[in-house]
């Protein structure tokens, strides 16, 4: 059974930092392409990052580029976010997605909540 | 960057009825790039079509999808009260993925 596990939200403060991890299981991690997702309190779904199935090709929605860094490391079957210079327009529930064979995403992480605030 | 507008914003509707969502993208896309998702309240969203038109695994038949060029459409054919839920188009560009807005689908 195909699991993605979200973790590291929280509260934090304008300008400050956080990383967000999913961790994978019940596939084959490497060899697929990864994705995050958020989504604003009562908003729709906004793509934030996508990364290859070996890291060599990442890309940024315009929103997050400069400020977000996505990762992976397919030795321990986890995906990361790097988000610095957080602002308040970044809090959202975050999502980890899985691309399947064909373009969509077909499985997703339970999301983990991020609050900017001061 | 594509944009996807979905029509319309709400849809009020009875169970039985057939629900028809619609999905228009500022310019063309593949349809082998255009998916479907269910979103219900507290819960992350669910595929169900991809392709345009191929239902994911698991995804009852009254889910169908349709369109090509700018123009997609999503097809219940006979809501039932789990279907009540949020509704999200998407697709793949060469290095980005947009969402539509979304259509809420509500009981009448």
């Amino acid at each position: 059974e195909v699991q993605l596990l979200e973790s590291g939200g929280g509260l934090v403060q304008p300008g400050g930092s956080l990383r967000l991890s999913c961790a994978a299981s019940g596939f084959s991690f490497s060899s697929y392409v990864m994705n995050w997702v958020r989504q604003a309190p009562g908003k729709g779904l906004e793509w934030v990052s996508v990364i290859s199935s070996t890291s060599g090709n990442t890309y940024y929605a315009d929103s997050v580029k400069g400020r977000f860094t996505i990762s992976r490391d397919n030795s321990k079957n986890t995906l990361y976010l790097q988000m610095d210079s957080l602002r308040t327009e970044d809090t959202a529930v975050y999502y980890c997605a899985k691309r399947g064979k064909e373009p969509c995403f077909d499985y997703w992480g339970q999301g983990t909540l991020v609050t900017v605030s001061s | 960057e594509i944009v996807l507008t979905q029509s319309p914003g709400t849809l009020s509707l009875s169970p039985g009825e057939r629900a028809t969502l619609s999905c228009r993208a500022s310019q063309s896309v593949s349809s082998s790039s255009l998916a479907w998702y269910q979103q219900k309240p507290g819960q992350a969203p669910r595929l169900l079509i991809y392709g345009a038109s191929s239902r994911a695994t698991g995804v009852p038949d009254r889910f169908s999808g349709s369109g090509s060029g700018t123009d997609f459409t999503l097809t219940i054919s006979r809501l039932e009260s789990e279907d009540f839920a949020v509704y999200y188009c998407q697709q793949f560009g060469s290095s980005a993925v947009t969402f539509g807005q979304g259509t809420k689908l509500e009981i009448k």
